[in-house]
């Protein structure tokens, strides 16, 4: 079954420092991996995502990930962060077979947080 | 454009009574989910529609019923609430399903307390 890890419940880091946002993942076959962030009372929104190609992807607001098949991550990646990035950060997989299911499962998320 | 719309955004609820949940979009998504988003557990599918009139059970679907009779809308039916079902609900919609046409857009939430 696939399945999504992200270790770190909270990172702290200071404004103008690199950040990351640790994901694993598990699934059979070729990933399809996302990176959603959701701020206070509002629904998820994408950032960015890895479908095949390259294995640095870049996103919104200056946010990057890299794809690591043999440690099987997808880490997400800032080189400097900003206050207004504090927020829950959710890391999400689908199986990249043509028969798969309409899901996408979601890990449990990692809440970032930048000081001034 | 509105993208995807939940209403209402805050609702409490007694032990035994129903609700619906409202969702609707306006971008001509064929597929529509809902999920349930519990504190440190990450989101969990409980439906999901690949088109009108066709719906199939995700991974927490008990105690909840779906009906999707147009493409802008997907209810979520609760009918004898459960403090199990407190919880923040959110819609969201895509495109289709392959890989490149997600993600999916969300919806801001319905928080429903069950007392």
């Amino acid at each position: 079954a696939q399945s999504v890890a992200q270790p770190e419940d909270q990172v702290n880091v200071a404004e103008g420092n690199p950040l990351t946002v640790k994901c694993t993942y598990s699934v059979s076959g070729n990933p399809y991996l996302f990176w959603y962030v959701q701020y206070p009372n509002r629904g998820l929104q994408f950032l960015l995502k890895y479908i095949t190609g390259d294995n640095l992807v870049k996103g919104s607001y200056g946010f990057e990930a890299e794809f690591n098949k043999s440690q099987t991550s997808f880490h997400l990646k800032k080189p400097s962060a900003l206050v207004s990035d504090s927020a829950l950060y959710f890391c999400a997989v689908r199986e990249g077979r043509r028969d798969s299911s309409y899901k996408l499962i979601f890990g449990s998320g990692t809440r970032l947080l930048v000081r001034p | 454009n509105a993208g995807v719309t939940q209403t209402p955004k805050f609702r409490i609820l007694k032990i035994g009574q129903s609700m619906t949940l409202q969702c609707a979009q306006d971008m001509n998504h064929n597929y529509m989910y809902w999920y349930r988003q519990d504190p440190g557990m990450g989101l969990k599918l409980i439906y999901y529609s690949v088109g009108a009139g066709i719906t199939d059970k995700g991974e927490v679907p008990n105690g909840y019923n779906v009906s999707r009779s147009t493409t802008e809308d997907f209810p979520l039916r609760l009918e004898l609430a459960a403090p199990s079902q407190t919880s923040v609900y959110f819609c969201a919609s895509s495109y289709s399903n392959t890989p490149s046409n997600q993600p999916q857009h969300f919806g801001d939430g319905t928080r429903l307390s069950i007392l």
